[in-house]
């Protein structure tokens, strides 16, 4: 069955400092890859995606991932932080077979950003 | 993208009880799921609902639990029955981007806002 492991299930990071969350995932076939954010309060939205092309992928408000196959990781990044970034962050693998779409979500990591 | 909303937003019941949450959507789906979302955890998916047959369960999941229905391309509806407080957790509804057709391997799913459930 589909794994998929985020190795950090907390981060506290000042703003400004460089992010990255790692995604692992198990599934040896075609995968389609996601990233997505819940802020606090909110419901979860889709950050950014890899279906194929370049694996470096980039998603709304300043964030990438990479897809690396040979590793099946598909890690978040982002530059510089802000405070507006605490969140918990959740990595996703989309899996088909026959016709059948499952979808399945790492155990997430909570961001804090520190003002 | 697709617009999701559920009722209810949130709920109390007594144990034994049973909660129908509703799930429509703004536009055409082929398949909708519903998640389970325990404090602390992940999101575990419990089934996959297309329109016109029988929600596919995961393990662990079984219909007299959580039955399914799935009337039309907009709504589905997700019953948490005879609950007992093991149940209290967001279930969310989720939709592909897909449109009713055939699928294709570049679909993404979109979530709704989520019912928040307690038992007591």
């Amino acid at each position: 069955a589909q794994s998929v492991s985020q190795h950090n299930h907390h981060v506290i990071l000042s703003e400004a400092a460089s992010l990255e969350l790692g995604c692992n995932y198990s599934y040896g076939g075609t995968v389609n890859l996601f990233w997505y954010v819940q802020y606090p309060g909110q419901h979860l939205q889709l950050l950014l995606k890899y279906f194929s092309g370049d694996p470096l992928v980039k998603g709304i408000k300043g964030f990438e991932a990479e897809f690396i196959k040979s590793k099946f990781s598909f890690n978040l990044r982002k530059p510089s932080v802000q405070w507006s970034d605490t969140a918990e962050y959740f990595c996703a693998v989309n899996e088909f077979s026959g016709g059948y779409q499952k979808v399945t979500f790492g155990t997430g990591t909570k961001l804090q950003v520190i003002p | 993208s697709a617009v999701i909303s559920q009722k209810p937003s949130r709920d109390i019941c007594q144990r034994g009880t049973s909660l129908t949450i509703q799930c429509q959507v703004d536009s055409q789906v082929t398949m909708m799921f519903w998640y389970r979302q325990q404090p602390g955890q992940s999101l575990t998916l419990i089934a996959t609902a297309n329109q016109g047959s029988e929600a596919t369960y995961e393990s662990g999941f079984v219909i007299d639990k959580f039955p399914i229905s799935r009337p039309n391309l907009t709504f589905s509806t997700l019953t948490v029955s005879n609950m007992s407080p093991e149940d209290s957790s967001i279930y969310l509804c989720s939709v592909d981007s897909g449109r009713a057709s055939p699928k294709t391997s570049t679909d993404t799913q979109y979530f709704g806002p989520g019912t928040r459930l307690t038992v007591l």
